[in-house]
């Protein structure tokens, strides 16, 4: 299996420019995620699909965000208009949950950077 | 709400040296603990992942057990290696939806040849 793949690696774009990041989870896996880490804070849920619908978006920062999972082989995060605080590392995450969430699988990346 | 804390934040140490990480969690109800390792500018890497009714997993030289009464793991990595300096980071799932699903902020680990 390839793991998980994201597209695409690096992004950069200018301010107020829409972007899209995607992913392809293992295949078989049940449940995918969106995470961002910086620096200063770490790493962070944004979003958190089961079975292609969105379980908790608790963690998506406001409403420039959005996610969606139109079938179990592909997940796209959009953040438009995107702004400089925008800028990190997103990662895209796959586990196969039974009860509750499994043992999770990391995808190499998207490092963001808005200008 | 779960809290999960690493420390030390970063470890220097001599190759071949066996060493301990530790990974402490403020809710004792936990589902699973699973932890990572990050090389810069990579993805997270599964290690190993303990459930709640495991008290250790071991895979190679990585060895990783779980208190839940104590609210503590601890990642043990026998005979260090120049390839093991990384980051190495534990999440604790308490159940739920992924708010259930806290990570530390890692250890960042140097082995030095």
């Amino acid at each position: 299996d390839a793991g998980v793949i994201q597209s695409p690696r690096h992004e950069v774009t200018e301010m107020g420019q829409e972007v899209t990041l995607r992913c392809k989870p293992i295949s078989g896996h049940n449940s995918l995620f969106w995470y961002r880490q910086t620096m200063m804070r770490g790493l962070e849920l944004l979003i958190y699909f089961n079975n292609n619908v969105p379980i908790d978006d608790s963690g998506m920062p406001e409403d420039r965000f959005s996610a969606k999972m139109p079938n179990a082989s592909f997940s796209t995060l959009k953040i438009q208009p995107s702004e400089p605080r925008d800028s990190a590392v997103y990662f895209c995450a796959s586990s196969f949950a039974g009860l509750g969430i499994g043992e999770q699988f990391f995808g190499p990346g998207t490092r963001l950077t808005v200008l | 709400k779960q809290e999960v804390t690493q420390i030390p934040a970063a470890l220097s140490v001599p190759e071949g040296e066996n060493l301990v990480l530790n990974c402490s969690f403020t809710d004792s109800a936990i589902y699973n603990l699973q932890w990572f390792r990050q090389d810069p500018g990579k993805g997270l890497t599964s290690l190993l992942l303990i459930q709640s009714s495991q008290r250790e997993q071991t895979s190679g030289r990585l060895n990783a057990s779980l208190d839940k009464s104590s609210g503590r793991s601890t990642l043990y990595i026998a005979a260090s290696q120049p390839g093991d300096s990384a980051t190495y980071l534990c999440a604790a799932y308490s159940g739920g939806g992924a708010d259930g699903l806290t990570f530390g902020k890692g250890t960042h680990l140097i082995i030095q040849p």
